[in-house]
């Protein structure tokens, strides 16, 4: 079992609508859970970060965090063809030498 | 501007000649950290530091070196390039091995 599984996708979602990406996680002592952004050939770029359980919204993003069941997910409202890109999930331990990172949903919004 | 800056973006050099990556960021972080991505495997890490002169291997380290003389900075050497190390690399740093990482631009590596 991977630590940090994704769906590969491709996740196809219409303009304007919301799209949803999940990410689910194998240590239960992870504490720190971020959201990055990759559009292909550059570099990931953090989107949102949670530590605690519930939601954290950002503007058109929410994360959600569920420790209980080991999953953390991402809410896009409003969808954008911009927004079309690879998300990669990552979880933090304290004390941990790194981030461990999800192979990434790629996400295409059509317009 | 924080930022983490590597270069060169892109490298093609042939098989057994050395090169170094070269990583710096201005953010004070003390954890660095180099990762290489490849199609379907993600993005797998190669050696991170925790500070100045400490190091260590991460998930893939076989045919890289780092050094850390300076909180700043954190080149990648490869000694002896082979094909297996095409790849696209990228430095990043944070405050900790817990927290966000912060991205260099990526140097897209091709060893003939």
């Amino acid at each position: 079992q991977k630590e940090v599984e994704q769906n590969s996708g491709p996740l196809s979602v219409p303009e304007g609508a919301i799209a949803s990406l999940n990410c689910t996680y194998s240590d239960r002592g992870s504490q720190s859970f971020f959201w990055y952004r990759q559009y292909s050939g550059k570099s990931p770029e953090l989107i949102m970060f949670i530590y605690s359980n519930g939601d954290k919204e950002d503007g058109r993003f929410t994360a959600q965090l569920n420790k209980a069941s080991q999953y953390v997910s991402l809410l896009i409202r409003d969808s954008q063809p911009s927004d079309s890109a690879t998300y990669l999930c990552a979880v933090g331990l304290t004390g941990r030498r790194a981030l461990t990172f999800g192979s990434g949903t790629r996400l295409q919004v059509q317009p | 501007e924080a930022q983490v800056t590597q270069n060169p973006r892109y490298l093609i050099t042939v098989t057994g000649k050395k090169l170094t990556v070269t990583c710096s960021q201005n953010m004070n972080h003390e954890y660095m950290s180099w990762y290489r991505q490849d199609p379907g495997l993600g993005l797998r890490q190669i050696y991170y530091s925790m500070n100045v002169e400490v190091t260590d291997k991460g998930d893939v380290p076989e045919g890289y070196k780092v050094s850390r003389k300076e909180k700043r900075n954190f080149p990648l050497i490869l000694e002896s390039p082979s094909p297996n190390q095409t790849s696209l690399y990228f430095c990043a740093s944070s405050s900790g091995g817990d927290s966000p990482l912060h991205f260099g631009n990526g140097t897209r590596l091709t060893v003939t």
